[in-house]
């Protein structure tokens, strides 16, 4: 089963609003990852939070992650067209130890009408 | 630095085929990665292989395989292809394994359609 839950499943914006997307999981974890996938192309990588980071910028990107609500979350503020794209989070498990792998959520899927 | 190179980018097979998919890693990075993404289940990891060794593997049946050779590409596998088999299949490159610290880098992703 997935560990991530993103959420909304759908956000729609117009330019220049601030989008943010939530992402839950189930189980402690090391790390938390934020990727970007346009349209049927490859996912791009945003951002990764340690479990003991509160909160991480990436410029218009911001990050905060709440370890004892087990939830994260993706603000991207002035938001622009090119920003529409759908939004995975992954989470990387700690009692998977060297066995590595990634958990990830459905996706957010951001629309931002010019 | 050419990114991670998925091939092919689009095929359609009928029931009963096999089809092999191939990926180049980014230059030095030896951990490759492979994953299934569909509509409905989203992204579901298949197996990761570094050098040359399948390191971990998913909940996916065994008509699903892979390997990966001494220059770090890699290459998958399905056999006896179903219509459930549809779907987008990603490679991901990354420089190290073992508890993860750090990005993974995508191909573009080799989309199969099964009739």
């Amino acid at each position: 089963s997935q560990q991530g839950e993103e959420d909304p499943q759908a956000l729609s914006i117009q330019e220049g609003e601030n989008a943010t997307m939530n992402c839950s999981y189930k189980t402690s974890i090391n790390n938390l990852q934020w990727y970007r996938q346009n349209s049927g192309r490859g996912l791009v990588h945003l951002i990764l939070i340690r479990s003991n980071e509160r909160e991480k910028h990436s410029g218009r990107l911001r990050v905060t992650l709440d370890t004892s609500k087990k939830s994260s979350s993706l603000l991207i503020t002035a938001s622009r067209a090119a920003d529409t794209a759908s939004y995975f989070c992954a989470t990387s498990p700690t009692h998977a130890g060297n066995n590595r792998k990634l958990i990830w959520g459905l996706g957010t899927s951001l629309a931002v009408n010019p | 630095k050419a990114g991670v190179t998925q091939t092919p980018r689009y095929l359609i097979k009928t029931r009963g085929q096999q089809v092999t998919l191939s990926c180049s890693p980014i230059s030095g990075h030896r951990s490759v990665s492979w994953y299934q993404q569909t509509p409905g289940q989203g992204l579901q990891f298949l197996f990761e292989y570094f050098s040359e060794t399948q390191r971990n593997k998913g909940n996916f049946p065994g008509r699903f395989s892979g390997r990966q050779f001494s220059n770090s590409r890699s290459e998958m596998n399905v056999s006896t292809l179903e219509l459930g088999d549809s779907a987008l299949y990603l490679c991901a490159s990354s420089l190290h394994r073992g508890v993860f610290t750090g990005e993974l880098f995508f191909g573009e992703g080799s989309r199969l359609t099964v009739l």
